[in-house]
């Protein structure tokens, strides 16, 4: 069972705090990192999907890294605001392509 | 923009009966899944299906579980004899590039309860 851990679970913040959040994957047998945003009553949605060591990707306010050789990704939030308010998922995906997520980050932007 | 559907959006069935949850994946998309996440837990990967069959199963997908694609546009998940552990949101989703890096394009899920 490979072990996808985020942290922290739940987070709660001012609007116009920047935050972030961990994703830790095995290192071994990587292939890719998806981070994806879930909103109440919707589904997931990808933000990014990530490969190569080092890579940063950036969408707006949202931007991620990551470190395949220690097995971390963090995804950082700039200026949150109470519409990026969501449950944050990351997802390893390994070598024989079966993505396994984590249990998720809930963070909740207050105004 | 196209999008994954699923119906029902939530089904109520009694313990021992049959299910079919459906969904219907963007068009140009090779590479289907179902996970499932059971309140207060993970998302938990139950199958992948590439030119119609099974590409991956988890522990979970046991031979209660099947997964068909009948007529090239639906994607189904049939539970033969539902459990109370069954009672979960089933996600349906697809991918263009499912042996690649592509992300996964979601639907919006089948709650179901089973009594």
């Amino acid at each position: 069972i490979l072990n996808v851990e985020q942290s922290p679970q739940s987070l709660h913040v001012q609007e116009g705090d920047s935050t972030n959040f961990t994703c830790s994957f095995p290192s071994s047998n990587f292939y890719a990192l998806h981070w994806y945003r879930w909103e109440t009553a919707k589904s997931p949605e990808a933000l990014f999907v990530m490969t190569l060591n080092g890579d940063e990707k950036k969408k707006g306010r949202i931007s991620a890294t990551l470190n395949t050789k220690e097995g971390y990704s963090y995804l950082y939030i700039k200026g949150s605001q109470p519409e990026d308010s969501a449950t944050y998922l990351c997802a390893f995906m390994s070598s024989a392509r079966q993505l396994t997520f984590g249990s998720g980050t809930q963070l909740t932007v207050l105004p | 923009e196209p999008e994954v559907t699923q119906t029902p959006s939530h089904q109520v069935t009694q313990m021992g009966q049959e299910v079919i949850l459906r969904c219907v994946p963007i068009s140009n998309h090779l590479y289907f899944y179902w996970y499932r996440q059971i309140l207060g837990q993970k998302v938990e990967f139950l199958v992948s299906f590439y030119n119609n069959e099974i590409s991956e199963k988890s522990e979970i997908f046991d031979d209660q579980f099947s997964v068909e694609r009948p007529d090239g546009s639906n994607f189904t998940l049939k539970i033969r004899s539902t459990k109370l552990e069954d009672s979960a949101m089933y996600f349906c989703a697809s991918s263009g590039q499912g042996a690649n890096t592509g992300e996964l394009f979601f639907g919006e899920g089948s709650r179901l309860t089973v009594l």
